[in-house]
């Protein structure tokens, strides 16, 4: 079945720079991507997502991208926030409803 | 829309005790999932509904759970007897292929406590 793992655990930067998380997926037939947050006490939320026929998708300060290639897929944050601080989750999503979601990254953005 | 509504947000019982979550979907949504996160193991799929039949409940972790789907809105997740490694966040989420988008809307959660 599908695996995902997802690095870094946990990612502290300035605010105003940039923050980048990586997953990667081990199932090339798997066709939909997205990327959860979750602030505490929440469920997580859907914040962006991307299908295998796209290389990148933008939306304000969040891209990410796809090398179906490697298998792997990246969650990019410009100019960072304080608000930009949660735990977000990648997931891969194969030929069935199911998503399997990657372990999660605690992002930290310090004032 | 109300989004993903789940019941109650805390339960906390004793060991022993049957425990329900409950979960109604988004209007117009067919497929229903639940989660159980913990900080071990995080997101791990239970069991999913498509048009209120089970597809997948090679999760649900053994036959102390159910879940069942009475009809197109609502869910529910029943533990009995419930053991104290069942205390975890669980959530649901639904979601509507049909609609061209495989995203999932969570609810907020039902933080569970077996003491």
């Amino acid at each position: 079945g599908e695996n995902v793992e997802q690095h870094p655990s946990t990612l502290s930067v300035q605010e105003g720079d940039s923050a980048v998380i990586k997953c990667t997926y081990s199932d090339s037939a798997s066709n939909y991507f997205p990327w959860y947050k979750q602030e505490l006490g929440k469920g997580p939320q859907l914040i962006i997502d991307i299908r295998s026929n796209v290389g990148e998708k933008k939306d304000q300060r969040i891209a990410v991208t796809l090398n179906k290639t490697a298998k792997h897929f990246s969650l990019h944050i410009t100019e960072t926030q304080p608000e930009d601080s949660a735990v977000y989750f990648c997931a891969a999503r194969h030929n069935t409803d199911k998503l399997i979601f990657g372990t999660g990254t605690r992002l930290q953005v310090f004032p | 829309d109300a989004g993903v509504i789940q019941s109650p947000r805390h339960e906390v019982t004793e060991m022993g005790q049957e425990v329900t979550l409950r979960c109604k979907l988004i209007s117009g949504h067919n497929s229903l999932f639940w989660y159980r996160q913990t900080m071990m193991r995080g997101l791990e799929l239970l069991i999913y509904f498509n048009n209120n039949v089970p597809i997948d409940d090679s999760g649900m972790p053994e036959d102390r759970f159910s879940a069942k789907m009475p009809n197109a809105s609502f869910s529910t997740l029943k533990i009995q007897p419930s053991e104290p490694r069942d205390s975890a966040v669980y959530f649901c989420a639904s979601s509507s292929s049909s609609l061209g988008s495989y995203g999932y809307t969570f609810g907020s959660g039902t933080r569970l406590t077996v003491v």
